[in-house]
């Protein structure tokens, strides 16, 4: 089945220490994303891409970098320039094509702790 | 970007009716409106979407008002397993420079 997979499951960093979380997709998706989550709050955009080669900022991206060499792929790691870096993070994508009609898919999420 | 209003929580009974609004006073012509779900620990579900007509799937209905400044998931019979927290958001016919973005949502406490 098509689907977004986030790995791993549950992520432990140290101080100083950059991390990366892994989203892959088989939905032939052009848009991906990536979301944090803190407890009791909704989703915050960090990092977006529309195209292979090509991202953008979301609305708390400091501290965070993003790479989009491959459709399937958008990896997110965590810098240690991101001083409260627990959260649970979000991997989304959704086809571009008559985009309002189609539904954004999001992957089981990636639960990072600081050590 | 046009936005969503929901209640923080609501409660049901299990096997009952559940109906849950979203306000959308700023809806565009061109925006659909999508309802996800978040169960704990896991990413957010699609639950259903539409444009102007009332919509059915085997999870949910979606009931939209004559003017689209609103509308209500509506779950037919509550189980347990539809506690969670739904979000209704806005999407765009076409993305251009739209982000999309999810609000707090409404928490649902189903009761046995």
């Amino acid at each position: 089945d098509g689907g977004i997979t986030q790995s791993p499951k549950y992520l432990f960093r140290k101080e100083g220490q950059n991390v990366t979380l892994s989203c892959e997709q088989n939905l032939n998706h052009d848009a991906m994303y990536w979301y944090r989550q803190d407890p009791g709050q909704g989703l915050r955009l960090i990092y977006y891409s529309q195209i292979v080669n090509d991202f953008q900022k979301g609305d708390i991206a400091e501290g965070y970098s993003v790479s989009r060499e491959k459709k399937e792929s958008f990896p997110l790691t965590v810098t240690s320039a991101q001083k409260n870096p627990t959260a649970f993070y979000l991997c989304a994508s959704n086809s571009a094509m008559s985009y309002g009609n189609q539904p954004q898919h999001f992957g089981d999420g990636t639960r990072l702790s600081i050590l | 970007d046009a936005k969503t209003t929901q209640p923080n929580s609501m409660e049901s009974n299990e096997e009952e009716p559940v109906h849950l609004p979203c306000n959308h006073s700023t809806i565009s012509g061109t925006d659909y409106i999508h309802w996800y779900r978040q169960l704990p620990s896991q990413g957010p579900e699609y639950v259903i979407h539409g444009l102007t007509s009332n919509v059915n799937n085997r999870m949910a209905s979606l009931a939209i008002a004559e003017d689209r400044k609103s509308s209500t998931l509506i779950l037919h019979r509550a189980t347990l397993r539809d506690a969670a927290v739904y979000y209704c958001i806005l999407r765009p016919a076409s993305g251009g420079s739209y982000i999309p973005t999810f609000g707090r949502g409404t928490s649902l406490i189903v009761h046995p």
